[in-house]
């Protein structure tokens, strides 16, 4: 059963709106939650994180927004940029996990367009 | 800036042969990871470490296999390549539950 859920597999956007991505989560105990975004032919890249203890974290054009009781959150770029076309990972730990590795999600691609 | 290193970026080799992929950090983290991944496609856990002479299977199953001597070393080896292995193979590390996980830059593999 999939703890991390990324629903959408793909997602268009034009330059300089705002990109949306979105996941969802099921296991109750995860409290920290990261973004990792990836090109192509290389390793993934953290993009950003957020702790439960909050509801938003931003930095520069990417803002990552947790909803606890839904038990979801979204990754907001804006505006969008051509390099931002890229497949997008949500993961997601819990502090009584040990040594348990994050779960990612499947992955959201993003492509954005001039 | 991300300190994990692996090699070969690319490799070609034929049916049957043995190789090992090379992963190594430089942050002294305890916790070191091997991912696998098809073009597009979800991230496979295949084997994880807690630290020194400790190692552990994925979600994955794979034929791989791995060893965890040094800490900043996280070698995989497959005894006999097929073109089944064909795919990328990403290392990464961690320091702990509220860190961020640091990736290499990935090893394509092609098995022909």
């Amino acid at each position: 059963d999939q703890q991390v859920k990324q629903n959408s597999p793909s997602l268009s956007v034009q330059e300089g709106r705002i990109s949306i991505l979105n996941c969802d989560y099921t296991n109750s105990m995860f409290d920290y939650f990261l973004w990792y975004k990836k090109y192509p032919a290389e390793g993934p890249t953290f993009l950003i994180s957020i702790s439960s203890i909050k509801d938003k974290n931003e930095d520069g054009r990417f803002t990552v927004f947790l909803n606890k009781s839904a038990k979801h959150l979204s990754l907001h770029i804006v505006p969008s940029q051509p390099g931002d076309s890229a497949v997008y990972f949500c993961a997601a730990s819990a502090k009584n996990s040990g040594n348990t590795p994050l779960v990612f999600g499947k992955g959201t691609r993003l492509s954005v367009i001039a | 800036e991300a300190d994990i290193y692996q090699t070969p970026r690319y490799l070609v080799i034929g049916t049957g042969k043995k190789i090992t992929l090379e992963c190594s950090q430089t942050m002294g983290h305890d916790k070191m990871y091997w991912y696998q991944q098809d073009p597009g496609m979800e991230l496979h856990l295949i084997h994880y470490s807690y630290g020194v002479n400790s190692t552990e299977k994925g979600d994955l199953s794979s034929e791989s296999t791995v060893s965890r001597i040094r800490t900043e070393h996280f070698p995989l080896t497959l005894e006999s390549a097929r073109p089944s292995h064909t795919s990328q193979y990403l290392c990464a590390s961690r320091s702990g539950t509220y860190n961020e996980q640091f990736f290499g830059p990935g090893t394509r593999l092609t098995v022909l």
